[in-house]
């Protein structure tokens, strides 16, 4: 059973700062991994998709790198701002599977203050 | 446009009553997912739709009925909840559900249920 681990579970940084999000996934046959945001009593945002094939998405000031063999993937946040807190969720769609399931880590709450 | 909709945004029922959600979609997206979110928990997944017909029950029960009327429309009907059914409903679609060309789910801002 795939299961998607986050680290850390929380995060408050001061404005400015680059920072790093951390995804783990026990079960390396996956078909993607994907990035999204969700602000408190809100929907997910999809911030960044990486194919199992890849090994890094760009988008503005967000990397996301993905090394699937070690079964580990980050989220690279450069210059934080306050519109940047929010809780951060990893996805991996499995492998195996004749529909595309996400599992879901349990995310990072990010707290960036001015 | 790669908004997905949902209504109503908040919802209050009692035990015997009967609501529904809607969901919709006009982004030709042939898959569309039901998920129910505990709040500080991740989405997890109830039903996925592919081409109108159910695909996925996730062990869902009873009380919760999804309906998908046409390729842009997806509904959940509810009946008899309990309390610990009170949560944020996602709704969210994609291009296709098979998991090899998976392009991104896109969600709806959820409808925040109450069950008393």
């Amino acid at each position: 059973k795939q299961e998607v681990t986050q680290i850390p579970a929380a995060l408050s940084v001061p404005e400015g700062e680059n920072l790093v999000l951390n995804c783990s996934f026990t079960d390396s046959a996956i078909y993607n991994l994907q990035w999204f945001r969700q602000d408190p009593g809100k929907g997910l945002t999809s911030l960044l998709l990486i194919q199992s094939s890849q090994r890094e998405q760009t988008s503005g000031r967000l990397n996301a790198s993905l090394d699937k063999s070690s079964g580990r993937s980050t989220l690279y946040i450069a210059a934080s701002q306050p519109g940047d807190s929010a809780t951060y969720l990893c996805a991996v769609t499995a492998g195996g599977t004749s529909y595309g399931k996400l599992t879901f880590g349990q995310g990072t709450i990010l707290t960036v203050h001015p | 446009d790669t908004e997905v909709t949902q209504t109503p945004k908040h919802l209050v029922m009692g035990m015997t009553n009967k609501k529904s959600l809607k969901c919709e979609q006009h982004m030709g997206h042939r898959a569309m997912y039901w998920y129910k979110q505990k709040a500080k928990k991740p989405p997890e997944l109830m039903f996925v739709y592919s081409y109108e017909k159910l695909s996925i029950n996730e062990s869902v029960p009873s009380r919760f009925s999804p309906e998908c009327p046409n390729s842009s429309l997806l509904n959940l009907h509810l009946h008899a909840l309990q309390p610990e059914d009170s949560a944020l409903y996602l709704c969210a679609s994609s291009q296709d559900i098979v998991a090899e060309y998976q392009e991104t789910q896109y969600f709806g801002p959820g409808t925040r249920l109450l069950v008393l």
